[in-house]
């Protein structure tokens, strides 16, 4: 059973950097078979994508959060990893990493979610 | 980007009832169209891909029907367990986008 982990700080000041990585447990991250992505829920239940990589170092990012957003993957390691630059109190939200479908774009699974807040 | 709109945003209903869903998308997606629950606290979990295509392990008693712009949701009889948020998402293209949210509540 695939199962995917979030973890990093959960309290960031403004103008910095929030860092986060999701290990995955129980796939193959080489596999190709599917992108892995990063999904934010803001506060007030709003879902946006952030990205995705792919095994090889592919990416795409939402065009929202292109110029602050970058995505990683460490296959030695089975993580993956999220960069935001210059972050906002607007940026406060739960994070998730998920496995995305090829075919397909669906998520799953997901994460438990971390809370990231941004405060001073 | 494709914007998508869910009605209602908030249901009350009681165990045993029908329960429909709709999300509208502001162009056509064919059937690239996902559904999922969130229980507070949790993750969101796929129900349905493809439109209409039940994820694996998911209850009959949910099922998607749709195409082009409108997309249902239906819970044939609503368990205690149902009692969550559901969001819709598109997988025409990217950005990827979700649906605003439908809380289903008790009466």
């Amino acid at each position: 059973q695939v199962q995917l982990q979030e973890s990093g700080p959960g309290l960031v000041k403004p103008s910095q950097t929030l860092s986060l990585t999701c290990t995955i447990f129980g796939d193959s991250i080489i596999s190709g078979g599917y992108y892995w992505s990063w999904i934010r829920q803001l506060p007030g239940k709003g879902l946006e994508w952030i990205g995705y990589v792919y095994y090889n170092g592919n990416t795409y990012y939402n065009p929202s959060l292109k110029s602050r957003v970058t995505i990683s993957v460490d296959t030695s390691r089975k993580q993956f990893s999220l960069r935001l630059t210059s972050v906002t109190a607007a940026d406060t939200a739960v994070y998730y990493c998920a496995r995305e479908g090829l075919a397909y774009n669906w998520f799953d699974p997901w994460g438990q979610g971390i809370l990231v807040t941004v405060s001073s | 980007d494709i914007q998508l709109t869910q009605s209602p945003s908030f249901l009350s209903a009681s165990v045993g009832d029908r329960v429909t869903i709709t999300c509208r998308a502001s162009q056509a997606i064919s059937n690239y169209l996902a559904w999922y629950q969130q229980q507070p606290g949790k993750a969101p979990k796929l129900l349905i891909y493809a439109a209409s295509t039940l994820y694996s392990g998911v209850p009959s008693r949910f099922s998607g029907s749709g195409s082009g712009t409108e997309f249902t949701l239906t819970i044939s009889s609503l368990q205690p367990d149902d009692f969550a948020t559901y969001f819709c998402q598109q997988l025409n293209s990217n950005p990827l986008t979700f649906g605003g949210g439908t809380t289903v509540e008790t009466k």
